[in-house]
């Protein structure tokens, strides 16, 4: 049981460049979300899904958008990078019912 | 808009010691409130949930409390020991439905 996995770990791209961050889960939870932390700014939410097949915004969603692949699985992807992206971006999942949100180890992304 | 401060945003302390972490909310009309820990580098671990309807939770060495009236909650961390190195962020929840706002973390040093 692996829980929350992301890939990958560390990323630096150029500005303009587009990629995908990726985020799976094993123990079939409802919920996925996608935080990015920065400095000062604690962390904030991206995009989330409730349940596969469903997307929504968060408080930062500009310049990003997210794919509920499956109920495993649910990536973020940046379509052209600007250095204001460079930030950690952590994914979490949570069973409907309890609350506690499962987090992975982050994705360290640079943006130059 | 909810805003989550936590105080101090750092804190060092021997080994041994019994100490307080805090955190203020100001929309007191949460749904529940929880406790994490980020070890460096790493993803975000859940230490204890707090109901709205509930004052306290305990979990080993650590006790959070929860006074919705005045917005303020505190993490008791008993006998310190350098293994509880981290930084601890609090995050509340408005309701069964809305998404987590987390304060920026108080990072906590142990020293032997």
């Amino acid at each position: 049981n692996a829980g929350v996995t992301q890939t990958p770990k560390f990323q630096v791209l150029k500005t303009g460049q587009s990629m995908t961050l990726q985020c799976a889960q094993d123990m079939n939870h409802n919920s996925m979300y996608w935080y990015r932390q920065d400095p000062g700014m604690g962390l904030r939410l991206i995009y989330y899904s409730a349940s596969e097949g469903t997307t929504d915004k968060g408080e930062v969603p500009n310049g990003y958008n997210v794919s509920r692949l499956n109920k495993r699985e649910f990536s973020l992807r940046l379509e052209s990078a600007a250095p204001s992206q460079t930030s950690v971006y952590f994914c979490a999942s949570r069973l409907q019912g309890p609350d506690t949100q499962y987090f992975g180890p982050g994705t360290r992304l640079t943006v130059l | 808009k909810q805003e989550v401060t936590q105080i101090p945003a750092a804190l060092s302390v021997p080994e041994g010691e019994n100490l307080v972490l805090n955190c203020s909310f100001t929309d007191s009309a949460i749904y529940n409130l929880q406790w994490f820990r980020q070890d460096p580098g790493k993803g975000l671990t859940s230490l204890l949930l707090i109901q709205s309807s509930q004052r306290e939770q305990t979990s080993g060495r650590l006790n959070a409390s929860l006074d919705k009236s005045s917005g303020r909650s505190t993490l008791y961390i008993a006998a310190s020991q350098p293994g509880d190195s981290a930084t601890y962020l609090c995050a509340v929840k408005e309701t069964s439905g809305s998404r987590l706002t987390f304060g920026e973390g108080t990072q906590l040093t142990v020293n032997p």
